[in-house]
């Protein structure tokens, strides 16, 4: 399918596990973002990567890894998961230079919950 | 803090009548761009305006920008029970791609 998948949708894990959360485009954008939102926050970035092999923390970045080993992937690890990382995490993608501006096109999301 | 701010946070209207949304940022932009977020979902694009645009215009949205006092509006106008969603304004700052989103306005439109 065309677009910007995230899998899985709902997440429950328990407190020090390890989580994947996976981010896959179909656009081929140079640019994919993490973001999470949560009550109160609104969205907060968490990382961001401007191509392969590019990534760069965003504003929460602690307790998170990501890597970007192909342009259409970009998937985000919570190393040991805790209670505080419960929360709605939203992919985005974009193609800076375009003329359409900065315009990001989010995944549908993923529910984590940490017990 | 959020860069972008938006006002009101919750507004409540009947169909048919219109829906303002403010929202104010601190530093300079490129541009400032409004999504939607229906419940459950992933945040849709809107509408861009540019720092040198004063007002666009698309279908029943009309965007405001005064650059001088940081701030922008998003008129929705006629609206529609479908309409319910939060809206959140997000500002480009030239920082590599990235937008800094404000913490959004939650619409309710009944019908």
């Amino acid at each position: 399918d065309a677009g910007i998948t995230q899998s899985p949708r709902y997440k429950i894990t328990e407190t020090g596990r390890q989580v994947t959360l996976m981010c896959h485009q179909t656009w081929s954008h140079s640019y994919m973002f993490w973001y999470r939102q949560d009550l109160g926050h609104g969205l907060r970035l968490i990382y961001y990567s401007a191509a392969a092999d590019i990534t760069d923390k965003g504003e929460v970045p602690d307790g998170y890894v990501v890597s970007r080993s192909k342009t259409e992937n970009f998937p985000l690890t919570l190393e040991s998961a805790t209670r505080s990382q419960t929360s709605v995490y939203f992919c985005a993608s974009s193609e800076p230079w375009t003329g359409g501006g900065d315009t990001q096109y989010f995944g549908p999301g993923t529910r984590l919950t940490v017990l | 803090s959020q860069q972008g701010e938006e006002d009101p946070q919750a507004l409540s209207i009947q169909e048919g009548e219109n829906a303002t949304m403010n929202c104010s940022y601190k530093t300079s932009i490129n541009n400032l761009q409004w999504y939607r977020q229906n419940s459950g979902r992933g945040l849709v694009h809107l509408i861009l305006i540019r720092s040198n645009e004063r007002e666009k215009h698309s279908g029943r949205l009309r965007v405001t920008l005064d650059t001088s006092k940081k701030s922008s509006s998003l008129l929705i106008t006629a609206s529609r029970a479908a309409d319910t969603a939060s809206y959140f304004c997000a500002t480009d700052t030239n920082q590599g791609g990235k937008l800094i989103f404000g913490q959004g306005t939650e619409l309710s439109v009944k019908p």
